[in-house]
């Protein structure tokens, strides 16, 4: 049974960086496809970004590009998700999911969420 | 990369069917075969309910169907239960650069 657990919610100044993990357990980290999702406040979800470990390449949204960066450590089968020059508007509910394989394009186990709160 | 299109709200009273569209482009959804749909309860985790198009992963209700025609997806759920009431997303793989685009959100009410 494949699970994914995130680090915990923080909250950061405007301007600042922020670093969510997601740590797997339960299946060849490797072989996964690893996505980052985000929710704000009373909108959808938004497909940030993601990584193929097997090509160890990542992909971005255009929305994104320039201030996430997402990585793998595959010695704790952990992935990471870093968004930079945050804004008020970067609130949200940061969520990894799984893809299969690299080329699965559907997420079957998600993350618990993670809660970012930009404020001064 | 525009969202896919999604009503805002459908609703409907147990037992019967509702339809929630999903309308992308020839880029996103008339491109590729792998439409996924997720039921996403607020402070939960989102959780697949259908995967390349009309596939249903273990576990899911039969009750839940799906389709596509041109460049735009339909679920359907049928026998509405009030446990079936959440936020349904639409998600495609849009290409190698883009990946995947998700859907606006469509509220899903049981009378």
């Amino acid at each position: 049974q494949v699970q994914l657990v995130q680090s915990g919610a923080g909250v950061k100044k405007p301007g600042s960086s922020v670093r969510v993990s997601c740590k797997t357990s339960g299946g060849t980290f490797s072989t996964f496809a690893i996505t980052w999702v985000r929710q704000a406040p009373g909108q959808g979800l938004e497909w940030m970004g993601g990584i193929i470990p097997i090509f160890a390449r990542a992909r971005y949204a255009q929305k994104f590009q320039g201030r996430v960066t997402i990585t793998l450590d595959e010695s704790t089968d952990t992935a990471y998700m870093d968004l930079k020059s945050l804004q008020s508007e970067d609130t949200a509910v940061y969520y990894c999911a799984r893809a299969k394989g690299a080329y699965d394009y559907y997420f079957d186990v998600w993350g618990q969420g993670t809660l970012v709160t930009v404020s001064s | 990369q525009s969202a896919l299109t999604q009503p805002r709200s459908v609703s409907g009273s147990p037992g019967q069917s509702v339809t929630i569209s999903c309308t992308g482009t020839s880029s996103d959804i008339g491109g590729y075969n792998y439409v996924s749909w997720y039921q996403h309860h607020p402070g939960k985790a989102p959780k697949l309910v259908i995967y390349d198009v009309t596939k249903r992963p273990s576990g899911v209700p039969d009750r839940f169907s799906a389709s596509k025609s041109g460049n735009t997806a339909s679920l359907t759920i049928s026998g509405l239960q009030p446990e079936d009431e959440s936020d349904y997303y639409c998600c495609a793989y849009a290409g190698s650069y883009t990946y995947a685009v998700f859907g606006g959100g469509t509220k899903l009410t049981v009378l």
